[in-house]
């Protein structure tokens, strides 16, 4: 169980454009999804907060009109990064956290595999 | 800056040793997690252990936490060249927050 995925895996893409990265919870339901990025030898920073049905909660320096987060279902959440430009390349990780007990634990955040987004 | 240290920030050791890895943090927090990380791949979570516990056991793997020092410690004991990855200390606060330590890169030489 427990069990997160992200699509695409790699993606690589012109400035300027647009690019969406789909996050699934594939056996649970995710009250509550987080989108981190991830640079070369860095850690994780946290960008913003997705609770589903209402709007993402994004830390202090995080563009939100850039960074555009939909959480429209329990299992779905998507990051757009618009109008993307080379210093956005990066690795970009969701998580999810169960809102439900049973077999996942409602404390932890399960990561997706990560997305690396190179922009041109 | 940002919440918890990790170190050391690289540890290299041979086959059948003891890996162990520390972790502090400055303000309160509801829990700690450990994550491992192999290289350009997603996170998996290790342990959490809660602010009222001191610690957890799971197989190789042993954390501790001390609330008084504001640390934690993760253990791996007869470690493998498979457990050759980076190891995140993730501090979760209010909001369900976690914020991550700069990594240990641990390398198990055969």
């Amino acid at each position: 169980g427990a069990v997160v995925s992200q699509h695409p895996s790699r993606v690589i893409c012109k400035s300027g454009t647009s690019v969406k990265i789909e996050c699934r919870s594939l056996d649970f339901q995710a009250t509550t999804m987080f989108w981190y990025r991830q640079f070369p030898k860095q850690s994780l920073m946290l960008m913003a907060t997705s609770n589903e049905g209402s709007k993402a909660t994004y830390e202090q320096g995080v563009e939100k009109d850039k960074f555009l987060i939909n959480h429209a279902s329990l299992t779905l959440s998507t990051l757009t990064v618009t109008s993307a430009h080379p210093e956005d390349s990066s690795f970009y990780i969701c998580s999810a956290r169960g809102g439900y007990s049973g077999s996942v634990s409602t404390d932890t955040q399960y990561f997706g595999p990560g997305t690396r987004l190179t922009v041109l | 800056s940002q919440q918890g240290e990790e170190d050391p920030q690289a540890l290299s050791i041979q086959e059948g040793e003891n890996a162990t890895m520390n972790c502090s943090y400055k303000t309160s927090i509801n829990n700690l997690q450990w994550y491992r990380q192999n290289s350009g791949r997603g996170l998996v979570h290790l342990i959490l252990i809660r602010s009222n516990e001191r610690e957890k056991h799971s197989g190789r793997l042993r954390v501790t936490l001390d609330t008084s020092k504001k640390s934690s410690s993760l253990l791996i004991t007869a470690s493998r060249a498979a457990d050759t990855a980076s190891y995140f200390c993730a501090k979760e606060t209010s909001g369900s927050r976690l914020t991550f330590g700069e990594g240990t890169q641990l390398t198990v030489n055969p």
